[in-house]
């Protein structure tokens, strides 16, 4: 079946730890993105990468990073800079020639405590 | 810059009709995005407007007036399953990023 994995689905850190969320994707689209989802809110790009081996910085990237080696993978690490990690993490894809319809994994809620 | 607005919350009963609006402003437009979201799900999908008018799928219609910055979606026969949040999304640039909506959390009550 095509689509995007996130795991785990609920992940818990103590303070101060870094920690990795994985998003992999057999849907064989260029783009990737990470999302971060408070309550209530909508969502707020964190990173986003165009093609492998490149990513941009989206509007609130601090305490984070990412990388793209393969086309199909795209992990995020939550730095302990991040002061407020504790969130919704979606991960999404785009495919190259679209009218830009992001797919969404299932996400995974990452609890720091 | 760019800017969109939808109402935080909204309440409907089971088996009526209920409009969420989004409104924008961009300077560049190339279509408008609505998805759905349950909570604590990815969002999905639901409809993607470029030209003006009305689009109707089933019991979800979406629609665009891009001369006024405005759209709405239109769902009918309110069902329990309904009940989620309503994300507007602008397809706006050529850098292949959305600008995303704080989203219209439905409640639809029996």
């Amino acid at each position: 079946d095509g689509g995007i994995t996130q795991s785990p689905k609920y992940l818990f850190r103590k303070e101060g730890q870094n920690v990795t969320l994985s998003c992999e994707q057999n849907l064989n689209h260029d783009a990737m993105y990470w999302y971060r989802q408070d309550p209530g809110q909508g969502l707020r790009l964190i990173y986003y990468s165009q093609i492998v081996n490149d990513f941009q910085k989206g509007d609130i990237a601090e305490g984070y990073s990412v990388s793209r080696e393969k086309k199909e993978s795209f992990p995020l690490t939550v730095t302990s800079a991040q002061k407020n990690p504790t969130a919704f993490y979606l991960c999404a894809t785009m495919e190259q020639g679209s009218y830009n319809e992001q797919f969404f994994g299932p996400g995974t809620r990452l609890t720091v405590l | 810059g760019q800017n969109i607005d939808q109402p935080t919350e909204m309440t409907a009963t089971e088996g009526a009709i209920v409009q969420i609006n989004c409104t924008y402003q961009t300077s560049g437009f190339n279509g408008l995005f609505w998805y759905q979201q349950h909570a604590g799900e990815a969002p999905t999908f639901l409809s993607y407007n470029v030209l003006d008018g009305l689009e109707e799928k089933g019991r979800f219609s979406s629609f665009l007036s891009r001369s006024k910055g405005y759209s709405y979606l239109l769902l009918k026969e309110l069902q329990m399953k309904d009940s989620a949040s309503y994300l507007c999304a602008l397809n706006a640039g050529n850098n292949r990023k959305l600008i995303w909506g704080l989203g219209t959390s439905l409640a639809v009550n029996p």
